[in-house]
């Protein structure tokens, strides 16, 4: 069963038009991650939450926004797409252990802007 | 800050041989975890196997093995009896012990000949 469902699958929205991304977790997880990835790239991370916590990299354009209303969902807002946003988005949870645990990723959103 | 290092772009090996995969790493917080992922094409993120900053012993899993030496900030990935199916991306990542960030190095490409 999966563990971190990413909807949609694929989702193709045009340029300017604001496009929200979701991610649902079962396995109670403190910690969400969204990553950008592009293609033959490494996975760039966005943001991530500790529980409610919210911590921006520097260098995540403002144009993407978060929001983790409980536990189980977090959002992807992207306010106006433009075609450099074309990637897949990943998300991924981990508990709380500090360093030792892993990450578990869902299968992604593959972002087609036109 | 934390950083990760892959150098081999892309790998070739043989069908049924070993390959290792390299990556360096570079963070003064004396406490993290290292881990590595497979990416397919079909973009899903798998997680193989995780070493702890101070475990004492390198981690194993099945055909999995890391080759920690943490005074040189190495944890190379050794994938014993290479498969057909282990064709894919291969990151490593690295998480410390204060602070939730999971960071990805640039991956390597593994393509398996028969």
């Amino acid at each position: 069963d999966a563990m971190v469902i990413q909807n949609p699958r694929y989702q193709v929205t045009q340029f300017g038009k604001p496009v929200t991304l979701s991610c649902s977790q079962t396995l109670n997880h403190n910690v969400m991650y969204w990553y950008q990835q592009k293609s033959s790239q490494a996975p760039k991370l966005l943001f991530h939450y500790y529980d409610k916590d919210f911590n921006n990299e520097a260098d995540t354009p403002d144009n993407f926004q978060s929001r983790r209303p409980n536990t189980s969902f977090c959002f992807l807002d992207i306010r106006s797409p433009g075609l450099g946003d074309a990637a897949m988005y990943l998300c991924a949870t981990s508990g709380d252990r500090g360093r030792t645990t892993e990450a578990f990723f869902g299968q992604g959103t593959r972002l087609t802007v036109v | 800050a934390q950083k990760i290092t892959q150098t081999q772009p892309g790998m070739f090996v043989q069908e049924k041989e070993a390959v290792t995969l390299d990556c360096t790493y570079d963070t003064s917080d004396p406490s993290y975890g290292l881990f590595w992922y497979k990416q397919p094409s079909s973009g899903e993120m798998i997680f193989l196997i995780y070493q702890g900053s101070y475990d004492q012993q390198n981690a194993t899993e099945g055909r999995y093995s890391l080759n920690f030496q943490k005074a040189r900030k190495s944890a190379n990935l050794v994938i014993s009896a290479s498969q057909l199916g282990d064709s894919a991306m291969y990151f490593c990542a690295m998480r410390v012990e204060y602070g939730n960030k999971l960071v990805f190095g640039a991956g390597t490409i593994l393509r398996v000949k028969s």
